[in-house]
């Protein structure tokens, strides 16, 4: 089984640039998350998806970011205006319901 | 609010000694709990999870957990540390089994040859 898949693995931005992240979930995992984690922190939950249906975003700071998963499927975060506070690493996760979530390897973000 | 706090930023033990990593948590309620390991320039492994019943929990490679209500505690154990062991650990709560995980600031594992 393949596991969670993330795209691009790096990137380096100036502050003001836009940036998105890929995620390819297991397959047949209905439920989708995104962490945000800060260098030498724990993942912080920015938002999860059932399907394509938001669940929760109310960690995700929407004037910057966004996020759309629109078949239920693959997801994209995307930010709109990076900031050098959102230097991190962005992980996703997949589960099937509320079983096992089970992690990408995340993207690093730098942002000068 | 649920909450997790990993008192040790980093622990150094030598190869084939025991270890314990302690995580306190704050939850009103009946916890779901978590371990989690992060290899390098990997994402999060699943260790081990508690599901109300058995206070005691066997994991993989060795790992096991103890939770504590009176301590609200989940501290992990192994009884003899591997070279391969050396990673960071993260500690996490969820009070519906699994959605919106609030992980600990981890805790850094290294191993002495």
């Amino acid at each position: 089984e393949a596991g969670v898949t993330q795209s691009p693995r790096y990137a380096v931005l100036q502050e003001g640039q836009a940036v998105s992240f890929w995620c390819d979930p297991i397959s047949g995992h209905d439920t989708l998350y995104w962490y945000q984690q800060p260098r030498d922190q724990g993942p912080q939950l920015l938002v999860y998806f059932r399907d394509e249906a938001v669940i929760d975003n109310s960690q995700l700071p929407s004037d910057r970011f966004s996020a759309v998963r629109p078949k239920g499927t693959n997801s994209t975060l995307k930010i709109q205006s990076a900031k050098q506070g959102d230097t991190a690493t962005y992980l996703c996760a997949s589960s099937r319901d509320k079983d096992t979530q089970y992690f990408g390897p995340g993207t690093r973000l730098l942002v000068l | 609010a649920q909450s997790v706090t990993q008192p040790d930023a980093r622990v150094t033990v030598s190869e084939g000694a025991s270890l314990q990593l302690r995580c306190k948590y704050s939850y009103f309620g009946t916890p779901y709990l978590f371990w989690y390991v992060q290899y390098p320039r990997q994402g999060l492994q699943l260790l081990l999870k508690y599901y109300p019943g058995d206070p005691v929990v066997q994991g993989v490679n060795g790992f096991e957990a103890e939770f504590s209500k009176s301590n609200s505690s989940f501290h992990l154990r192994k009884a003899s540390v591997h070279w391969s062991d050396w990673a960071v650990y993260f500690c996490a709560v969820s009070h519906n089994m699994g959605y919106k995980l609030t992980f600990g600031t981890g805790t850094s594992l290294l191993v002495d040859p």
